[in-house]
């Protein structure tokens, strides 16, 4: 377990509608990224957050949104869902420190279905 | 851009043997880590080993070990007295320590046989 935590574990939407995933960072970490990973497939990153502001973002539509709250828990909003957004979402959190980025801990990922 | 390649799609290994996953990348950075995460088909993301580009030394972890070709760009990890649990999809990932942002390759399945 690595102590990071997602909620809900499954979710089931329409077409047009909007989600809201959200992830609790494991303690320590003040940093939290996001990744779409669909099936058969490797993780791609959507982006990250540090000290609630977005730290990077990949090649993501504006319709993927997020936040970071001061506890560094975070959310992932996705409006206007696709069939295509069908994935696998998963959170990860980490440490920006004197160092550096550190290693990335992931959660057990939220299953998001598109009808 | 960073990339991160996974030529096996699929690999088998006889229980208590030894087994090699293949991983080039390409990065333009000269700061960056690698790493190997393995993921069950309980799907939660598990670290295996990590390396920082800046280490000669290759990393190890139990019975995990990598071989870090730096200049040849390539990041190989060894399983070494293969377990059933062991049987997982296997990714190997680049992180750029300036953007955060991690790469991943397309994954491995790594199946054990009894």
């Amino acid at each position: 377990e690595t102590g990071v935590t997602q909620s809900p574990t499954h979710l089931i939407k329409t077409r047009g509608q909007q989600v809201t995933l959200r992830c609790s960072s494991q303690s320590g970490h003040n940093t939290v990224s996001w990744y779409q990973q669909a099936l058969g497939q490797g993780p791609q990153f959507i982006f990250q957050y540090y000290r609630e502001e977005e730290n990077g973002r990949g090649n993501f539509p504006p319709r993927f949104s997020g936040l970071q709250f001061p506890n560094y828990s975070s959310e992932l909003n996705v409006n206007a869902l696709e069939l295509d957004d069908s994935a696998l979402y998963l959170c990860a959190s980490s440490s920006i420190g004197a160092g550096g980025l550190e290693t990335q801990y992931f959660g057990p990922g939220t299953r998001l279905l598109v009808l | 851009a960073q990339t991160v390649t996974q030529s096996q799609p699929e690999m088998s290994v006889q229980e208590a043997e030894t087994v090699t996953l293949s991983c080039t990348y390409d990065t333009s950075e000269s700061d960056y880590y690698l790493f190997w995460y393995k993921q069950p088909p309980s799907r939660q993301m598990i670290l295996v080993i990590r390396q920082e580009a800046y280490k000669q030394q290759n990393a190890t972890e139990n019975r995990f070990s990598v071989n870090f070709q730096k200049a040849a760009k390539s990041f190989s990890l060894k399983i070494s007295d293969s377990q059933l649990g062991d049987a997982a999809m296997y990714f190997c990932a680049c992180l750029s320590s300036n953007t955060g942002k991690l790469i991943f390759g397309q994954g491995t399945t790594l199946q054990v046989k009894p």
